[in-house]
């Protein structure tokens, strides 16, 4: 069973700083996605990571992914309240099943 | 972009009643539907796989018997969950996969979740 865990799991910054989630996966995959979900919200679709060393940027947000190691990351730079919000990683196997992280609940302190 | 509805958005029911919920996939034909599930402050949990005309793959642990899939079209699957109880109140979201492949692969189109509260 493919296994998904984030870190941290909570993560309090102030406005303007920098940070990183991670995100570890078990098994072989090429596949990656990052979503944002707010209270009471379905998923927002950030980032699809679809090959070793993809990056991927969308405002203070950067996504990259490292196949050989099972790892991606999940960059915030001078972060804004608004991206108050609850970010999870999700890995694809063979049968474009997805399997969850565990979440990173991130506060935004102004 | 492709769109995922589903319904109701929240339900209420007694102990013991049966409850169907809906996903339909409006602007494009999906052959896979998923449905997850989501406890308060947890993660989404794969609880099956619905394909187009065949069964169901559960994920190890969900009761087929007690969460029936149904997806009888290329745009619709249901969830009906059978006697629920208090302990299945959860956020039960869906999702869809474009079956053309080249216009958009390896993307998952989630719907707007389904709040469940069984008293």
């Amino acid at each position: 069973e493919l296994k998904v865990e984030q870190n941290p799991l909570f993560l309090s910054m102030q406005e303007g700083k920098n940070y990183t989630i991670y995100c570890n996966y078990s098994t072989t995959s090429d596949r990656l996605y990052w979503y944002r979900q707010d209270p009471g919200k379905s998923l927002e679709s950030l980032f699809v990571l679809l090959s070793n060393g993809a990056v991927k940027q969308e405002g203070r947000l950067m996504a990259s992914l490292d196949t050989k190691a099972r790892l991606s990351t999940l960059h915030i730079t001078a972060a804004v309240h608004d991206l108050s919000a609850t970010y999870f990683c999700a890995v694809a196997n063979t049968g474009n099943q997805f399997y969850f992280g565990t979440g990173t609940s991130l506060t935004v302190i102004p | 972009g492709a769109v995922v509805s589903q319904h109701p958005s929240w339900v209420i029911c007694k102990s013991g009643t049966s409850v169907k919920i809906e996903c339909r996939s409006l602007d494009f034909q999906a052959t896979t539907m998923f449905w997850y599930r989501q406890f308060p402050k947890q993660s989404l949990m794969l609880m099956a796989t619905s394909n187009e005309g065949s069964k169901a793959t559960y994920e190890q642990g969900v009761e087929k018997d007690k969460f029936l899939i149904n997806h009888a079209s290329l745009t619709l699957s249901t969830l009906t969950v059978t006697s629920a109880h208090p302990e299945d109140s959860s956020f039960y979201i869906c999702s869809a996969r474009d079956q053309d492949r080249e216009r958009s692969p390896n993307t998952q189109y989630f719907g707007p979740g389904t709040r469940l509260t069984v008293l």
